[in-house]
């Protein structure tokens, strides 16, 4: 059964700092994964989405990585704003169609 | 652009109470679920649906039934609905025949409250 965790589960940080989050999962027999962004009482907002084939992905400010045989995914976040501040959840999907959340990063950036 | 909505935000109901939750996507996706959200359990998956009137059991389904009569909608049903169901609830939908295929759209959530 695939698991997924965060590390940290939560972080401060300045604004304007460089930041990654990790996200590790146990079975590296995914299809691909996703990062999503969640603003507290809201739903989820995906921000990138990793095929297994690819190894980065990237949007903005926001840069997605995938090491399928390490079982490793990280998010980097560029010159990181009072505005990125929510939580970060990474997602595998597996051949069931099904994703599988971590417990997210909660990220606050202080002005 | 993408749309899951949800029927409602917030939703007070009483303990013994039939419950519906209805979820509504414009995207033409075959798959929709239905997720729940508590805090230190993080999203759990209730049930999900890969075609119309196809339903198939997720991590929790207990207390819970669904319903997917068209394709755009799936509504999740408490059939009587206890405290402990008290939480959030999200709605997601996906298409497999998409470049980007799989990947999974909210809606806003609905914050349900069982007294």
């Amino acid at each position: 059964k695939q698991e997924v965790t965060q590390i940290p589960a939560a972080l401060s940080v300045p604004e304007g700092e460089n930041l990654v989050l990790n996200c590790s999962f146990t079975d590296s027999a995914i299809y691909n994964l996703q990062w999503f962004r969640q603003d507290p009482g809201k739903g989820l907002t995906s921000l990138l989405l990793i095929q297994s084939s690819q190894r980065e992905q990237t949007s903005g400010r926001l840069n997605a990585s995938l090491d399928k045989s390490s079982g490793r995914s990280t998010l980097y976040i560029a010159a990181s704003q009072p505005g990125d501040s929510a939580t970060y959840l990474c997602a595998p999907l597996g051949g069931s169609e099904k994703l599988v959340f971590g417990k997210g990063t909660k990220l606050t950036v202080n002005p | 652009d993408v749309k899951v909505t949800q029927s409602s935000r917030y939703l007070v109901k009483r303990t013994g109470e039939k419950v519906f939750l209805e979820c509504v996507q414009d995207m033409d996706h075959e798959n929709m679920f239905w997720y729940r959200q508590d805090p230190g359990l993080g999203l759990r998956l209730i049930y999900f649906s890969y075609d119309v009137k196809m339903k198939e059991k997720g991590d929790i389904p207990e207390g819970y039934s669904v319903s997917r009569e068209k394709k755009e909608r799936f509504s999740l049903i408490l059939e009587s609905a206890s405290t402990n169901q008290t939480s959030m609830y999200l709605c997601a939908s996906s298409c497999p025949r998409l470049a980007s295929s799989y990947e999974q759209y909210f809606g806003p959530g609905t914050r349900l409250t069982v007294t």
